[in-house]
C-alpha cells in the first residue's frame, strides 16, 4: 500500500513567487513520476526520476530525487496562473509491479 | 490519436444496481489499472493488469471487479454500489507499470444515491 506522504496538501502563492512539493518514502522506490491535474482534467505526465539524486528541469520546473531514492520534489520557479492544479506524486516500490500515487498538492496562485 | 477512453463520464445510479464502466486504449499497452479520487485522498488504486488475464488487487479493491480478456479493454464492474463508492474514476495504461508514462482517461464521476 501506500508508504508515500506527499507535502503540503494545499499552498496558496502570490504570482510570481516559487512553490515546491516533497514527497517522502518509508522505503526505496525504484522510480517516481509526477503528474498535474488541471481542475476539472484528469492526470498528466510531466516527467520520470530514476537516477539517485537526479535532477531533471523543464523551463520552470525542477525535479530532484534523493541520493537514497527516497524522496523526490518539484520546484517551481515564478509561478503563473497556468500552473494551478493538483501535483502528483507517483512511484514503483522496489520489487512490486503496480503504480501507486501520492495524495497530492493543490496549488493555488493568486494573481 | 492514442488516448484512453472511459464511459460513461458521468453517472447517476442508486444502491444496488450493478453497473460496468468501460476503459479502452489505442495504444497496445500492457499495462492498465483503475484509480478512484476523493478529496484529500488522493488517487487510490482499485485494480491493476499486467496484461491479458492477469489482473490483481489494488489498495482498495473491496466492492469492485475487473476482467482483462482483451488487452485494449479493461473494464470496472460493480456488481452492487453503495453510497461510499460515489467517487471520480479514472482508468489509466501504460507499456508496463515500471518506468513508463501512464496515460489516463478524462474520468468518470458516479453517484451512488
Amino acid at each position: 500500500g501506500q508508504q508515500v506522504m506527499q507535502i503540503p496538501q494545499y499552498q496558496h502563492v502570490q504570482e510570481g513567487e516559487d512553490f515546491t512539493t516533497y514527497c517522502n518514502s518509508s522505503t526505496t522506490l525504484s522510480n517516481i513520476q509526477w503528474y498535474k491535474q488541471r481542475p476539472g482534467g484528469h492526470p498528466v505526465f510531466l516527467i520520470q526520476l530514476v537516477k539517485s539524486g537526479e535532477v531533471k528541469k523543464q523551463k520552470r520546473l525542477t525535479f530532484q530525487f534523493g541520493e537514497a531514492k527516497k524522496n523526490s520534489s518539484l520546484h517551481i520557479t515564478a509561478t503563473q496562473t497556468t500552473d494551478v492544479g493538483t501535483y502528483f506524486c507517483a512511484y514503483v516500490q522496489t520489487g512490486a509491479n503496480n503504480l501507486f500515487f501520492g495524495t497530492g498538492t493543490r496549488l493555488t496562485v493568486i494573481p | 490519436e492514442a488516448q484512453v477512453t472511459q464511459n460513461p463520464r458521468y453517472l447517476i445510479t442508486v444502491t444496488g444496481k450493478k453497473l460496468t464502466v468501460t476503459c479502452s486504449q489505442n495504444m497496445n499497452h500492457e499495462y492498465m489499472s483503475w484509480y478512484r479520487q476523493d478529496p484529500g485522498l488522493g488517487l487510490r488504486q482499485i485494480y491493476y493488469s499486467m496484461n491479458v488475464e492477469v489482473t490483481d488487487k489494488g489498495d482498495v479493491p473491496e466492492g469492485y471487479k475487473v476482467s482483462r480478456k482483451e488487452k485494449r479493454n479493461f473494464p470496472l464492474i460493480l456488481e452492487s454500489p453503495s453510497p461510499n463508492q460515489t467517487s471520480l474514476y479514472f482508468c489509466a495504461s501504460s507499456y508496463r507499470a515500471l518506468n513508463t508514462e501512464a496515460f489516463f482517461g478524462q474520468g468518470t464521476r458516479l453517484t451512488v444515491v
